[in-house]
């Protein structure tokens, strides 16, 4: 098993670009989330879905978008990239419905908008 | 909304010094996980607590979840240079999983 598959690694992109982060798990969990890290921030919950075609705000939504489509994957689109997007983010996936378990996270994307 | 608030943020100890970092919540939490962050890697889970008063432990790492399950510790006994890192604790309601800010422990050799 793969475990959490997050591309890419790094990204630079200009202020106003568009770019997604794609996110992909095959242990067949249905909870999946997007975070970012910021220093002395720890990690802030943009989004996250608890099956395919459900998905809820986390904590700093704002600017981000996801979809749902497949259990499997689950990408963040970011429409119109600003500085203040600049960061590391994080899928995790974790569990099924109603049972409490550990969240595996994939490698990190570190995100620089100039 | 769910919060969950660690503390402190950060800790400098000296090699064989004890290490302790605390998790609060205002709220009762159904459960407590850890994790640990090398510098530069990902979280990593270490282990989840879920009943009140619980007690777990593993090798020199000492887990507690409070009696009213509003409060965790995690507590390393005699650091090493391995356990440097970024030790997050959190929660989860239905997939939806909440961390604190972290505590970032550097250690002397």
């Amino acid at each position: 098993n793969a475990g959490v598959t997050q591309t890419p690694k790094f990204q630079v992109l200009k202020t106003g670009q568009s770019m997604t982060l794609q996110c992909a798990q095959d242990m067949n969990h249905e909870y999946m989330s997007w975070y970012r890290q910021d220093p002395g921030m720890g990690l802030r919950l943009i989004h996250y879905s608890v099956g395919a075609g459900i998905t809820d705000q986390g904590e700093v939504p704002n600017g981000y978008n996801v979809s749902r489509s497949t259990t499997e994957d689950f990408p963040l689109r970011l429409l119109s990239a600003a500085p203040s997007q600049t960061s590391v983010y994080f899928c995790a996936s974790s569990g099924s419905r109603g049972v409490n378990t550990e969240a595996f996270f994939g490698q990190g994307t570190r995100l620089t908008v100039v | 909304g769910q919060q969950v608030m660690q503390i402190p943020q950060y800790q400098h100890v000296q090699e064989g010094e004890d290490f302790t970092t605390y998790c609060n919540s205002s709220t009762t939490l159904s459960n407590i996980q850890w994790y640990k962050q090398r510098p530069g890697g990902h979280p990593v889970f270490l282990i989840q607590l879920v009943k009140s008063g619980e007690v777990k432990k593993q090798k020199r790492l000492t887990f507690q979840f409070g009696e009213a399950k509003k409060n965790s510790s995690l507590h390393i006994t005699a650091t090493q240079t391995t356990d440097v890192g970024t030790y997050f604790c959190s929660s989860s309601n239905t997939g939806k999983l909440i961390f604190g800010q972290g505590t970032t422990l550097q250690v002397k050799p």
